[in-house]
């Protein structure tokens, strides 16, 4: 079946610095690719997402990147501030299918911004 | 709109006692989903309905799991009986195929504990 692989499961960076979150997915029709944000003992809250049409968005200090030939998906979040900690999931669906709406996660990276 | 709304938020009851779980979806919308957050397994769909029904239970761990979704605005995850390895946070989330099948929204959870 489906499966969406994150790195790293955990992130430390500085604040002020850049941060890159990776995720591979195996299924080649996979084609919206959402990135999930939870802070701790909160609900994920969708933070951005990119449909396979389209190979780069950004969303202010955020960017998600899609590489489709190679499966590849990334979250980078730059200018990081202590707020920024959290953990991120991305996730892979295929929509327009019989499995529309099904959302695979991948495991989660904890990010956390020193000040 | 209030979002999501699960309850309880807590519930701590013995092995082999009947649990039910409520989950009141963003209204309008026609998806509904079921998950289940632990830290070995990060998060796991166990099930989802599209208006009002089961589309896959692929991800319901056994037969002690089952979840009904009677109407639009109301759904339960029950688990009879219950053992300790169910102890995860349970969330429901909902999406609306106008806004994008996938783009779910999650409710707060139910932190579930079997002891």
């Amino acid at each position: 079946g489906e499966n969406v692989e994150q790195h790293p499961s955990t992130l430390s960076v500085q604040e002020g610095d850049s941060a890159v979150i990776k995720c591979t997915y195996s299924d080649s029709a996979s084609n919206y690719f959402p990135w999930y944000k939870q802070e701790l003992g909160k609900r994920p809250q969708l933070i951005i997402d990119i449909r396979s049409n389209v190979g780069e968005k950004k969303d202010q200090r955020i960017a998600v990147t899609l590489n489709k030939t190679a499966k590849h998906f990334s979250l980078h979040i730059t200018e990081t501030q202590p707020e920024d900690s959290a953990v991120y999931f991305c996730a892979a669906s295929k929509e327009g299918s019989s499995n529309t709406g099904k959302l695979i996660f991948g495991q989660g990276t904890t990010l956390q911004v020193k000040p | 709109d209030a979002g999501v709304i699960q309850s309880p938020r807590h519930e701590v009851t013995e092995m082999g006692q009947e649990v039910t779980l409520r989950c009141k979806p963003i209204s309008g919308h026609d998806y509904l989903f079921w998950y289940r957050q632990t830290m070995m397994r990060g998060l796991e769909l166990l099930i989802y309905f599209n208006n009002n029904v089961p589309i896959d239970d692929s991800g319901m761990p056994e037969d002690r799991f089952s979840a009904k979704m009677p109407n639009a605005s109301f759904s339960t995850l029950k688990i009879q009986p219950s053992e300790p390895r169910d102890s995860a946070v349970y969330f429901c989330a909902s999406s609306s195929a106008g806004t994008g099948f996938s783009k779910a929204f999650f409710g707060q959870g139910t932190r579930l504990t079997v002891v």
